[in-house]
């Protein structure tokens, strides 16, 4: 079993503050996924990476796949409250790709 | 909107009882999943189904059964619930490959049913 080791598993910081959360593992994954979660909702899918060293930008997030692809991070500037929630990785094991792993998630709490 | 839906959204139930969880789509998909979220677990895959009739285990299938007679409908059964069976579960469907290319493979969760086990 491929596992995603997640951190921090908790954050909390002030509005307009930048924070980085982490997605470690000694396997490599074919593609790596992020997900965001609200209280009493699933997961909503924020965006997928399949290139080593692969950069991707979602308005104040920024996405990197690790060149090995073992590892991913999530960046986010400027935090806002709107942004907190649990957030996930995911990612594929090579040769199984409609099966994802999940990591344990980092909980960010963004206070006004 | 993937077109999921989950229900019962919440129950309650006792030891011992049998339990049955629906899910349902809307949009043909042939991969559907369900899985258990637990505090500092994130999500893990009980079974998952390829299409009408097959299914398959994931990690953590003991206790849980599926079917899957309709395409559009995945039931996760717990034969015997157990205290250790509280969770939320959530069924979540696999869409084509996805815009990142290759054949990177994209989920989409339903809205989940909170279990009670007493």
């Amino acid at each position: 079993t491929q596992l995603l080791e997640q951190s921090p598993q908790f954050l909390s910081i002030q509005e307009g503050e930048n924070l980085t959360v982490y997605c470690n593992s000694s396997s490599v994954f074919s593609s790596l996924q992020w997900y965001r979660q609200e209280p009493g909702e699933g997961p909503v899918l924020l965006v997928t990476v399949v290139t080593g060293g692969e950069v991707k930008k979602l308005k104040r997030l920024t996405f990197q796949f690790g060149d090995a692809r073992k590892d991913s991070s999530l960046h986010i500037t400027a935090a806002q409250p709107g942004d907190t929630g649990l957030y996930l990785c995911a990612g594929a094991p090579p040769g199984s790709a409609r099966q994802l792993t999940f990591g344990s998630g980092t909980q960010l709490t963004v206070l006004p | 909107d993937a077109g999921i839906t989950q229900s019962p959204r919440h129950k309650v139930t006792e030891t011992g009882t049998p339990v049955t969880l629906r899910c349902h789509q809307t949009e043909n998909h042939r991969y559907m999943y369900w899985y258990r979220q637990d505090p500092g677990h994130g999500l893990r895959l009980i079974h998952y189904s390829y299409g009408v009739k097959d299914t398959d285990k994931g990690e953590v299938s003991d206790g849980y059964s599926v079917s899957r007679s309709k395409t559009e409908d995945f039931l996760l059964t717990l034969e015997s619930a157990t205290s250790s069976q509280t969770s939320v579960y959530f069924c979540a469907i696999m869409g084509g490959a996805g815009l990142a290319g290759g054949n990177a493979y994209e989920q989409y969760f339903g809205p989940g049913t909170r279990l009670t086990v007493t």
